[in-house]
Parts: C-alpha cells; structure tokens; sequence
C-alpha cells in the first residue's frame, strides 16, 4: 500500500508569506495527487488535483506541482483565509486511497 | 447540482456495528468512472480514507480497517452504504462520503463531499 508523508505538521506564517507544503509517496503515483483545505467545522475542500490543475473557482494563489514521488502545494502570498490545514490524497487506479497527515497553517 | 449526505445513528455502543447511508443527486453509479468514497476525521486527528466504492462493483477498503468495513451500493436509490463492526471509542469522529472519479475517467479524486455526520462510541 502507498503510504503518503506530509511534512511539515504545522506551520506558523504571516500575511503575505510564501508557504511551501510537501508531500511524499512512498512509491510513484504519477501525478495522482490531490491538495485540499480544511477549516473548522467546514466540509474539505479540493483545490487541487492531478497535481497541479486547479480546481474551478479557487484563487490562483494556491498551486501544485510535482510528479512521481514529490509534491508540493504553494500559497504564493498568504491571506487571512488561508490559515487551515491542507491534506494532500493519493488516488491511483490499482490502488486504495490515502492522505497525508496534514499541514496546519497557523498565524504567526 | 451535486450533493451528498451522510445519515446515521450519532450514537452507538461499544462492539456495535456502524451502518452509515450515503445519498446523493447529481450524478450517477452507473455512469463509468464514477464512484463513492468514505473519509473520517477524528476529533483532533487528520482525515482517513476508509473505503471506496465504483460504478462497476470495484470496492476498496483501508488495510488497517478491511477486516471491518463493508461497503456496498443501490443505483436505483442513489445511496452507498458503510458498514462497520465492533466499534470501538476511537472510531468516535465525523464520517464523509464524497463523490470519487476512477483516474483516467475522471482526474479530480474526490470533489464533492457531504457535510459530514459526527458518530460517537461510547456505553
């Protein structure tokens, strides 16, 4: 089974700040890759997928990239809205599903 | 427009089987490449994927909880069902389902989710 490592746990930034989260498949997914937002009390949401498409409606700040074994999510500059944790999910066709164990965002 | 939701008992005992329904519009279990997954966040913990079920009868199961899980299908109603034995405290957390594309079908993994049910274990 894929497992995913999501690094770092928790992050502390300010306003504006650039921010960086990796994820880490423990074998090549491709580029099967989702990122999502979650924020307290609030349904996940998908921001990304197939690595690096954003999904329809969500601000261009946040971008994906990577392929194979290495992921990466970037807020470009940080808003106030943006302080969540994100979860990155694998979702091969001949495989289970899985997440990572989460990035929160937090004010610095 | 897509929807979906999750209904269930909030409360169940110990060693007690957990039957949650998932009933959705918008969309439907007999069109190719879809699917239906199931995710839980226990209170202060990440997200976990539990199970998954596709248009054409493929289910997937997490490997630490195959052994509990059962999930099943009725296209006629638009509903998915997760059933899970022996609950245990720790299975305390609110249950997902959401709308799964099969990759190469669909690209988007899960992107519509349910608002969520919270189940509580506890005697």
């Amino acid at each position: 089974d894929i497992q995913m490592t999501q690094t770092p746990s928790t992050l502390s930034a300010s306003v504006g700040d650039r921010v960086t989260i990796t994820c880490r498949a423990s074998q090549s997914i491709s580029n099967w890759l989702a990122w999502y937002q979650e924020k307290p009390g609030k349904t996940p949401k998908l921001l990304i997928y197939k690595a690096s498409t954003l999904e329809s409606g969500v601000s261009s700040r946040f971008s994906g990239s990577g392929s194979g074994t290495e992921f990466t999510l970037t807020i470009s500059s940080l808003h106030p809205d943006d302080f969540a944790t994100y979860y990155c999910l694998q979702y091969v066709s001949y495989s289970r599903w899985s997440f990572g164990q989460g990035t929160k965002v937090e004010i610095k | 427009q897509i929807t979906l939701k999750e209904s269930g008992p909030t409360l169940v005992k110990p060693t007690q089987t957990l039957t949650l329904t998932c009933t959705f519009s918008g969309f439907s279990l007999s069109t190719s490449g879809m699917g239906v997954g199931w995710i839980r966040r226990p209170p202060g913990k990440a997200l976990e994927w539990l199970a998954l079920i596709y248009w054409n009868d493929d289910k997937r199961y997490s490997p630490s909880l195959k052994s509990r899980l059962t999930i099943t299908k009725d296209t006629s109603k638009n509903q998915v069902v997760l059933t899970m034995t022996n609950m245990d405290p720790v299975d305390t957390a609110t249950y997902y389902c959401a709308r799964a594309g099969y990759p190469n079908y669909y690209d988007y993994g899960m992107d519509i989710w349910g608002q969520g049910t919270t189940v509580t274990v506890s005697s």
